[in-house]
């Protein structure tokens, strides 16, 4: 079992759609938990992250952990075409420490 | 500009040789760190280094191998030991703070002929 699982879709949606983007995870000592986005042939940047449970919001985007359910998720609202990338969410036990990631989800916003 | 930088950006290499992608931070950032990107796979990490002269192997080490002798740059060597090398290498840095997380550079696209 990989420690992360990532649903590498692809996902389509229509511009303004809201989406919802998951991981799950098996070790429980995982603390920081991040969201990258990249863009094709493009290095990761980060977009969110969020340290134990709770909610973070950043314009657009909220990231959501649930560490009882080892559950993380990313939605964006009013989704722009300029969204279509690869989200990647990556976990770590210790900050500044080595990233499990999950394999990516590709999504692609349609005008 | 400050900045992760990785040269080159598209390298082609023949089968059977060594090659060196270089990776360099001004970020003042202590950790450094190497990943493999192959499609369905997400990012392996392959080496990383946490302070000058010392470095430690991730997942995937076998094949590479590194080096830190500045703060400042942490090159990956492919060797011809690395039985599948064509993949999309990046480089990150990081500091030690324990709110920070890592960015990365912008990657090197590894095609072995």
């Amino acid at each position: 079992q990989k420690e992360v699982e990532q649903d590498p879709g692809p996902l389509s949606v229509p511009e303004g759609a809201i989406v919802s983007l998951n991981c799950t995870y098996s070790n429980s000592a995982f603390q920081y938990f991040m969201w990258y986005r990249q863009y094709s042939r493009k290095g990761p940047e980060l977009l969110m992250y969020t340290y134990s449970s709770g909610n973070k919001e950043d314009g657009r985007f909220t990231a959501q952990v649930d560490k009882s359910s080892k559950y993380i998720s990313l939605f964006i609202r009013d989704s722009q075409p300029s969204d279509s990338a690869t989200y990647l969410c990556a976990i770590s036990e210790t900050s500044g420490s080595r990233l499990t990631f999950g394999e990516g989800t590709q999504l692609t916003v349609n005008p | 500009d400050g900045g992760i930088t990785q040269s080159p950006k598209y390298l082609f290499r023949k089968e059977g040789q060594n090659v060196t992608l270089s990776c360099e931070q001004n970020l003042n950032h202590d950790a450094m760190y190497w990943y493999r990107q192959d499609p369905g796979q997400g990012l392996r990490l392959i080496y990383y280094s946490q302070i000058v002269n010392d470095f430690q192997k991730g997942d995937i080490a076998e094949g590479y191998s590194v080096s830190r002798e500045k703060k400042e740059s942490f090159p990956l060597t492919v060797t011809s030991a690395q039985k599948n090398p064509t993949a999309f290498y990046l480089c990150a840095s990081a500091t030690l703070d324990p709110t920070d997380t890592q960015y990365f550079g912008p990657g090197t696209r590894l095609t072995v002929l």
